[in-house]
């Protein structure tokens, strides 16, 4: 089993739609991250989370929102999906100690 | 807060020859990672720097930290197929747990 998983790998939705990605690893890890990928932009911050009750905003989190239910766990929203949020997700975890960041295989996101 | 820069942003290059990717920060480097993607897949991690002048290499590749450049250049010695992809440099500022990433370069090997 992959250490970070996410869910669902691939989605296409409708404009207006409410939609959650999520993300859950067996790291034990306590940072928790949450990125997109549009082509031509590498990766940009949409949240990150150092534990259950830090939830801090990246470079583009407008338009969605995150939950952290457990240390595991790491959900990204999009409470009302546009186009423009069609894109690659991917979630990330890491030690607080610092080291390498695990990513999950990503969830390819398409907004009609 | 702290942008990192790659370049090229797209390279062509025969079966077999070298090549060198740089990763430019506007802030002193603290740590520097090197990760290769397969077009549309997840993300490979291939090494961290940690220190000005550490220098690592795993199989034909090789990556630099120059901390007083604030930069990293990952070279390809005898690039092969399995090289392209895309490649992505991400760095944290010191004390902070907040990575970003700069915006890839692609890779294309031709035979």
């Amino acid at each position: 089993d992959a250490d970070v998983t996410q869910t669902p790998r691939n989605r296409i939705t409708k404009t207006g739609k409410r939609i959650m990605l999520e993300c859950s690893q067996t790291k034990g890890h306590d940072r928790m991250y949450w990125y997109r990928q549009d082509p031509g932009l590498g990766l940009r911050l949409i949240y990150y989370s150092f534990d259950v009750k830090d939830i801090n905003k990246g470079e583009i989190s407008d338009g969605y929102s995150v939950s952290r239910q457990a240390q595991a766990k790491f959900s990204l929203s999009l409470e009302s999906a546009i186009p423009n949020q069609t894109a690659l997700y991917f979630c990330a975890t890491r030690s607080f100690r610092g080291g390498e960041l695990f990513f999950g295989e990503g969830s390819r996101l398409t907004v009609l | 807060s702290q942008e990192l820069e790659q370049s090229p942003q797209s390279l062509i290059v025969q079966e077999g020859k070298n090549l060198t990717i740089n990763c430019t920060s506007s802030k002193t480097l603290y740590g520097l990672y090197w990760y290769k993607q397969k077009y549309g897949e997840g993300l490979i991690f291939l090494m961290m720097l940690q220190k000005g002048g550490e220098e690592k290499s795993h199989e034909k590749i090789t990556a630099k930290l120059d901390e007083k450049k604030q930069q990293s250049s990952l070279h390809i010695t005898a690039s092969q197929p399995s090289h392209a992809g895309i490649y992505l440099c991400g760095a944290g500022s010191q004390g902070a747990q907040k990575l970003v990433f700069g915006q890839g370069t692609r890779l294309t090997i031709n035979p």
